[in-house]
């Protein structure tokens, strides 16, 4: 099975520091992404990465910054955290092969709470 | 640009019911379409995908789903419903947009309810 581990599950932090949400997968996946899931809003697309080192922007991609050093390792960086970025941030890998129709497998997800 | 609707934010049903959870798409290209199951604290978790082929597709936990091209519908069934199936539904699309070949539209989610 696929295992995809984000470092916390729940994360409190201040206005302005920076802060960083960390997801690893076991499963030598090409693609990884980040989403935010609010109520009634879903899921939001805030970075993917098909590669390493590569990024592309995803449909809310202000306020954030994501590193990808290694295949398996992908971090999201809110460089000034705000208190609209308080959120259930998820991230998933997906394989490569054959791209559009390989599902995505997500963590368990942060529940981010900045005061 | 590929969209999903889930009609319905919230959905009650009682045990040994029959589930539906309805989602229309729309999409230029013919479309890749997934449900996925989020328990309450937990990430998302694929329930079944429709690729090419069969349209009625069969998932985990008794759940089916039948993809329909002239409705553009893709609705999630289960002939009777579990109060473990409380649960909240997210029907997604992926397909050629652009250069966003990785990328899965998601709905914004049917909170299902099971009443015992």
């Amino acid at each position: 099975d696929v295992k995809v581990t984000q470092s916390s599950r729940y994360l409190v932090k201040r206005t302005g520091e920076k802060v960083f949400l960390e997801c690893v997968q076991d499963m030598d996946h090409e693609n990884m992404f980040w989403y935010r899931q609010d109520p009634g809003l879903g899921l939001r697309l805030i970075y993917f990465s098909y590669d390493v080192k590569m990024k592309e922007k995803g449909d809310i991609p202000e306020g954030y910054s994501v590193s990808r050093e290694k295949k398996e390792r992908f971090s999201l960086i809110l460089e000034s955290a705000s208190t609209n970025q308080t959120s259930m941030y998820l991230c998933a890998s997906s394989a490569d092969r054959g791209r559009l129709y390989q599902p995505q497998h997500f963590g368990d997800g942060t529940r981010l709470s900045i005061l | 640009a590929q969209s999903v609707t889930q009609l319905g934010s919230h959905v009650s049903v009682s045990e040994g019911a029959l589930v539906l959870l309805r989602c229309n798409y729309s999409s230029s290209v013919p479309p890749y379409l997934f449900w996925y199951v989020q328990y309450p604290n937990q990430g998302l978790q694929l329930l079944l995908k429709y690729t090419t082929g069969a349209t009625l597709v069969k998932g985990i936990n008794g759940f089916e789903a039948e993809f329909k091209k002239s409705e553009t519908s893709f609705h999630l069934t289960k002939p009777s419903a579990h109060m473990s199936d409380a649960a909240e539904y997210f029907c997604a699309v992926s397909g050629h947009s652009g250069g966003s070949n990785y990328k899965l539209t998601f709905g914004k989610g049917t909170l299902l309810t099971v009443n015992p």
